[in-house]
């Protein structure tokens, strides 16, 4: 089945640091992906997504790449903010009529930035 | 426009008891995915429903889960008999399938807990 792997957190980073949170995922077929984020007391929200191969999304200053040969999706940005405080999902997507598009998620990143 | 409402916000029942969580799609929304966000599973996808009919309801956990959706919108989850690790956040999704997009909105999530 499809599964999703990101690295565990807590991550604890400075204000204009570099943040990387790895994400690599196994499924059959070419699924879509997608990086979801969680501020403190919200919704789940969708920040970025890349639905084939090589395609990078990006919002907010966020970035991640579909990496096939590799399997991976991970996010990056340049300099963080207080306001990227949150916890980060990484998720795909299966396009089987089936499935419908349901979201397999990993297990979330918390991200906490200090000033 | 308004997004995806659910309800109730929180709810705290005895062991045992049934419980119904609702939850309002965004209008002309043909899809409606329920998920379950607790501690020690992350975030898993419980049903999806295309319309009225629900394709693949792989991820109810036990024959205690049931859900519906009535006039292609609103959907309740059920929870019979609870037990206490019924507890967590119950999400609810919906997505204009049909379109190029395959993003999911979320409502806000009911907190169940069991006690």
């Amino acid at each position: 089945g499809n599964s999703v792997t990101q690295m565990e957190g807590p991550v604890t980073l400075s204000e204009e640091a570099f943040l990387t949170i790895n994400c690599t995922y196994t499924a059959t077929g070419y699924p879509s992906l997608f990086w979801y984020v969680q501020y403190p007391g919200e919704g789940l929200q969708l920040l970025l997504k890349a639905t084939k191969a090589d395609d990078k999304g990006s919002n907010k200053g966020f970035e991640a790449t579909y990496r096939k040969e590799t399997t991976s999706f991970h996010l990056e940005k340049g300099s963080v903010q207080v306001s990227d405080s949150a916890v980060y999902f990484c998720a795909l997507s299966d396009h089987t009529k089936a499935a419908g598009n349901k979201l397999t998620f990993g297990g979330g990143t918390r991200v906490l930035v200090k000033p | 426009g308004a997004g995806v409402s659910q309800s109730p916000s929180n709810k705290v029942t005895e062991k045992g008891k049934d419980v119904e969580l609702r939850c309002d799609p965004i209008s002309g929304h043909t899809a409606l995915y329920w998920y379950r966000q607790s501690l020690g599973q992350g975030l898993e996808f419980l049903i999806y429903f295309q319309g009225n009919s629900a394709p693949d309801k792989s991820g109810l956990p036990s024959d205690r889960f049931s859900a519906e959706r009535t006039g292609g919108s609103v959907s309740t989850l059920t929870i019979q008999r609870t037990q206490q690790e019924d507890s967590a956040v119950y999400l609810c999704a919906s997505s204009p399938l049909g379109s190029n997009s395959y993003e999911q909105y979320f409502g806000p999530g009911t907190r169940l807990t069991v006690t």
